[in-house]
């Protein structure tokens, strides 16, 4: 199994540019999450999704789409982005059980610069 | 925001010592999880307790949990160089969010 699979690992926008960071699991998990990590700040939950076809905002969502059409597959859009959204951005994904998530198996990350 | 809190921000210990590390957080909880994030690496889970748990152990790592003060501790029993990393912990509501830590950056010197 590959597990969390994430691309890019690094990028690099201006101002303005839209993009996908694109997430992939092969664990068939219910659950999966985009995170954001700056200094000092730990982890912050962006969107998160239960299953496919539904989504839901986390604690910093607005910048932000995603969409869940597979199981597999977890994309997070930048609709115009700016530089408080340089930071580095892990996805991650969980089962679940009696309806709360489970451990998470989180991606390797990518590292987003916007000038 | 609903954040957590590791404390202390940074620990500095011999190879071979004990390691604690402290989680508080700020709302009712399904469960609390610990992670360890290498320089430059995604975060890998160590270990679960759920709410109704006190204490867990997982080979040299032994996980508290006092609900009542909301709080979490975490030590690290005969520490290694190779423990060397950030640790945070997290936590679930009945909103399927996580909160995670602002983390703790724990050094082992060999």
């Amino acid at each position: 199994n590959a597990g969390v699979t994430q691309t890019p690992k690094f990028q690099v926008l201006k101002t303005g540019q839209s993009m996908t960071l694109q997430c992939a699991q092969d664990m068939n998990h219910e659950y999966m999450s985009w995170y954001r990590q700056d200094p000092g700040m730990g982890l912050r939950l962006i969107h998160y999704s239960v299953g496919a076809g539904i989504t839901d905002q986390g604690e910093v969502p607005n910048g932000y789409n995603v969409s869940r059409s597979t199981t597999e597959d977890f994309p997070l859009r930048l609709l115009s982005a700016a530089p408080s959204q340089t930071s580095v951005y892990f996805c991650a994904s969980s089962g679940r059980g009696q309806g709360f998530p489970y451990e998470q198996y989180f991606g390797p990350g990518t590292r987003l610069t916007v000038t | 925001s609903q954040q957590g809190e590791e404390d202390p921000q940074a620990l500095s210990i011999q190879e071979g010592e004990n390691a604690t590390m402290n989680c508080s957080y700020k709302t009712s909880i399904n469960n609390l999880q610990w992670y360890r994030q290498n320089s430059g690496r995604g975060l890998v889970h160590l270990i679960l307790i759920r709410s109704n748990e006190r204490e867990k152990h997982s080979g040299r790592l032994r996980v508290t949990l006092d609900t009542s003060k909301k709080s979490s501790s975490l030590l690290i029993t005969a520490s290694r160089a190779a423990d060397t990393a950030s640790y945070f912990c997290a936590t679930t509501n009945t909103g399927n969010q996580f909160y995670f830590g602002t983390g703790t950056s724990l050094t082992v010197i060999p």
